[in-house]
C-alpha cells in the first residue's frame, strides 16, 4: 500500500512563505508521478492549484509555485495571505492510480 | 466552461450497490485529453481517489477499491458513472467527480450515506 505523506499542519504569519512537502513510501518523487496540488476550504470542493508538478492553472496566484525539493514534492506560498488559510493536498501518480497524500492544514496568524 | 455534476442516492444500505451519476456539461466527455475522475471525502477526513476513465474507457483504480469499482462513460448522455458494491459505512462519504490535470473541474460533490 503506497502511502503519500504530508505535514499535518504548518502555520505562517501574513506575508510570509511557508513550503509544504508531499513525501511518498516508495522513494523520491519525481516529475513521473506527476505531482498535483489541491486547496480546499471549509464546506467547499478542492481547486486544483498545480499540476505536473509545477504548472499553474489561469486562476492560480503568483504567490503560488511548485517544485521538487530533496525529493518531495513541495508547494510553496510566498507572500502568504489571509484567504490563504485552508487545507492543501497533493495527490501523485503511481502507474495510472493516484493516491492523495493526508493533508496539510495552513494557518495564517 | 466545463462543469461537472454529481446525482444519484444519498442513502445506500449495507451490502448494496452506490451508484453515482456525473453529468458532463459545455463540452463532450469524448472530447479532449480528460481523464474523468470520482474522489471521495469521509466527514472530516481527507481526499481518496477512488479511480478514473478516458473517454476511450481505459480505466484506472485504487487497489484498495479495485475489486469494488466500476467506472463507466456513457457517451449519448454526456455522463460517466461509479458504481461501489457491497458498501459498509466505511463508503460514506462525499463523493466528487472531477478532472484533474490541465483542464481542472470539479462536481460540488454530492454526499452518500451507508445505513440500515
Amino acid at each position: 500500500q503506497t502511502v503519500v505523506t504530508q505535514e499535518p499542519s504548518l502555520t505562517v504569519s501574513p506575508g510570509g512563505t511557508v513550503t509544504l512537502t508531499c513525501a511518498s513510501s516508495t522513494g523520491a518523487v519525481t516529475s513521473g508521478h506527476y505531482p498535483n496540488w489541491f486547496q480546499q476550504k471549509p464546506g467547499q470542493a478542492p481547486r486544483s492549484l498545480i499540476y505536473g508538478t509545477s504548472n499553474k492553472h489561469s486562476w492560480t496566484p503568483v504567490r503560488f509555485s511548485g517544485s521538487l525539493l530533496g525529493g518531495k514534492a513541495a508547494l510553496t506560498l510566498s507572500g502568504v495571505q489571509p484567504e490563504d488559510e485552508a487545507e492543501y493536498y497533493c495527490l501523485l501518480y503511481y502507474g495510472g492510480a493516484g493516491v492523495f497524500g493526508g493533508g496539510t492544514k495552513v494557518t495564517v496568524l | 466552461q466545463v462543469q461537472l455534476q454529481e446525482s444519484g442516492p444519498g442513502l445506500v444500505k449495507p451490502s448494496q450497490t452506490l451508484s453515482l451519476t456525473c453529468t458532463v456539461s459545455g463540452g463532450s466527455i469524448t472530447s479532449g485529453n480528460y481523464y474523468w475522475s470520482w474522489i471521495r471525502q469521509p466527514a472530516g477526513k481527507g481526499l481518496e481517489w477512488i479511480g478514473r476513465i478516458y473517454a476511450s474507457g481505459n480505466t484506472n483504480y485504487n487497489p484498495s477499491l479495485k475489486s469494488r469499482v466500476t467506472i463507466s462513460v456513457d457517451a449519448s448522455k454526456n455522463q460517466f458513472s461509479l458504481k461501489l458494491t457491497s458498501v459498509t459505512a466505511a463508503d460514506t462519504a462525499v463523493y466528487y467527480c472531477a478532472t484533474i490535470g490541465g483542464d481542472s473541474y470539479w462536481g460540488q460533490g454530492t454526499v452518500v450515506t451507508v445505513s440500515s
